[in-house]
């Protein structure tokens, strides 16, 4: 079993629609947590970025931490198109060497005009 | 604003040639990592570097070298490539807080 699960997708939603993304984790030593948009042909681009447990807004974007159920989301309000993209999480320990960062795999979401 | 940037961004190898890909980033960022990107494989660290002069193994190291001899540079190296080694190679910089990528190089082995 992988430390961090993240649904593949595709996940479809038309435009204006709530996107919901989520990861599950099995390491209850992670306490920052990070997701990551990625365009096709380009690198990953850190959208939030949140330590411990709680919400975090920025713009049309929130990211939602639940250490108890080792359990985040992010929900981008109001897609557009130009959302479309794989949607990384990431999280790492307090002091992990090098900061090094375990991945999901990814969610693929389209969002159609 | 150039942020992380790799060289080259595309490049075509045979089996058993050698090659350095190139990063550079202008953050003043301690720490740097390597990373190869395959389907269905997700982000797989390689190497990684907490400061100059040094390096570290990450999750796949083998077949592959580094040196970080300036903080603003890493360097990934491909003593003898195998087709194995296909995939596109990201580098990253960090100091507090997440990771900052380039846009990677897609690297073909034949």
């Amino acid at each position: 079993q992988k430390e961090v699960e993240q649904d593949p997708g595709p996940l479809s939603v038309p435009e204006g629609a709530i996107v919901s993304l989520n990861c599950t984790y099995s390491n209850s030593a992670f306490q920052y947590f990070m997701w990551y948009r990625q365009y096709s042909r380009k690198g990953p681009e850190l959208l939030m970025y949140t330590y411990s447990s709680g919400n975090k807004e920025d713009g049309r974007f929130t990211a939602q931490v639940d250490k108890s159920s080792k359990y985040i989301s992010l929900f981008i309000r109001d897609s557009q198109p130009s959302d479309s993209a794989t949607y990384l999480c990431a999280m790492s320990a307090i002091k992990a060497a090098g900061n090094k960062l375990t991945f999901g795999g990814g969610t693929r979401v389209l969002v159609k005009p | 604003n150039a942020g992380v940037t790799q060289t080259p961004k595309f490049r075509v190898l045979k089996t058993g040639q050698s090659m350095t890909l190139l990063c550079a980033q202008d953050m003043n960022h301690e720490y740097m990592y390597w990373y190869r990107q395959d389907p269905g494989m997700g982000l797989r660290l390689i190497h990684y570097s907490v400061g100059e002069g040094t390096t570290a193994k990450g999750e796949v190291p083998d077949g592959y070298n580094v040196s970080r001899l300036k903080k603003q540079n890493f360097l990934l190296g491909l003593e003898s490539a195998a087709p194995s080694q296909t995939s596109v190679y990201f580098c990253a910089s960090s100091y507090e807080g997440g990771q900052h990528f380039g846009d990677g190089t897609r690297l073909s082995i034949l």
